[in-house]
């Protein structure tokens, strides 16, 4: 089975430009996670996507936003980019039965550089 | 507030040595408690996930434990090797609005010295 898919894997953007970024999830996965990894504040939720509506949302400017598709892929989309958001951009996929042995899987990552 | 911590935040120990890694929380109301291995600059790949209903979980040389009363997890490696360095994360699963969240700790990068 084919693990969490992200692309691009590298990106290179200038302050005010806006970005999107695509995750594919385990086939059979309905639910979506994004996550943001700095050197500074270590690893903080985005949110989650379920079925196509947007079910957690972490504590994050409206620039970030995110949607997912019928194929359960995800996107998520940063606008107006600042040199802060230069980041590794995790996404995960889990079953999100219910069950807690509901385990998440995660990409390799998207790394955006902003200039 | 859920807040995870790791201690120590980095560990250094010669090959063959047994690794001990901490993570601690706050909120006992959790899911599941998950451990994960990160290589410099990649993604993350689970190692193990504790049910809140178990006290520990093992596979191969890992084996880990969850005290939820106390809101600690211990995570051992047995013999370690120089392929064991690499930064591991703790992360506790809690159920928001229906929805499976991860709070993680600042993991603890370890170097397995040959």
């Amino acid at each position: 089975k084919a693990g969490v898919t992200q692309t691009p894997r590298y990106l290179i953007k200038t302050r005010g430009q806006q970005v999107t970024l695509s995750c594919s999830p385990i086939s059979g996965h309905r639910s979506v996670s994004w996550y943001q990894q700095t050197p500074g504040q270590g690893l903080q939720f985005l949110f989650e996507y379920f079925s196509e509506t947007q079910r957690n949302k972490g504590n994050f400017p409206g620039r970030f936003s995110g949607r997912q598709f019928s194929n359960s892929r995800s996107e998520m989309n940063v606008s107006t980019l600042e040199l802060g958001d230069s980041a590794l951009y995790l996404c995960a996929s889990s079953l999100s039965s219910g069950a807690s042995t509901d385990t998440q899987y995660f990409g390799p990552g998207t790394r955006l550089t902003v200039l | 507030k859920q807040e995870v911590t790791q201690i120590p935040a980095a560990l250094s120990v010669p090959e063959g040595e047994n690794l001990v890694l901490n993570c601690s929380f706050t909120d006992s109301a959790i899911y599941n408690l998950q451990w994960f291995r990160q290589d410099p600059g990649k993604g993350l790949t689970s190692l193990l996930l504790i049910q809140s209903s178990q006290r520990e979980q093992t596979s191969g040389r890992l084996n880990a434990s969850l005290d939820k009363s106390s809101g600690r997890s211990t995570l051992y490696i047995a013999a370690s090797q120089p392929g064991d360095s690499a930064t591991y994360l703790c992360a506790v699963s809690t159920w928001v609005a229906a929805g499976n969240k991860l709070t993680f700790g600042g993991g603890t990068r370890v170097l397995v010295k040959p």
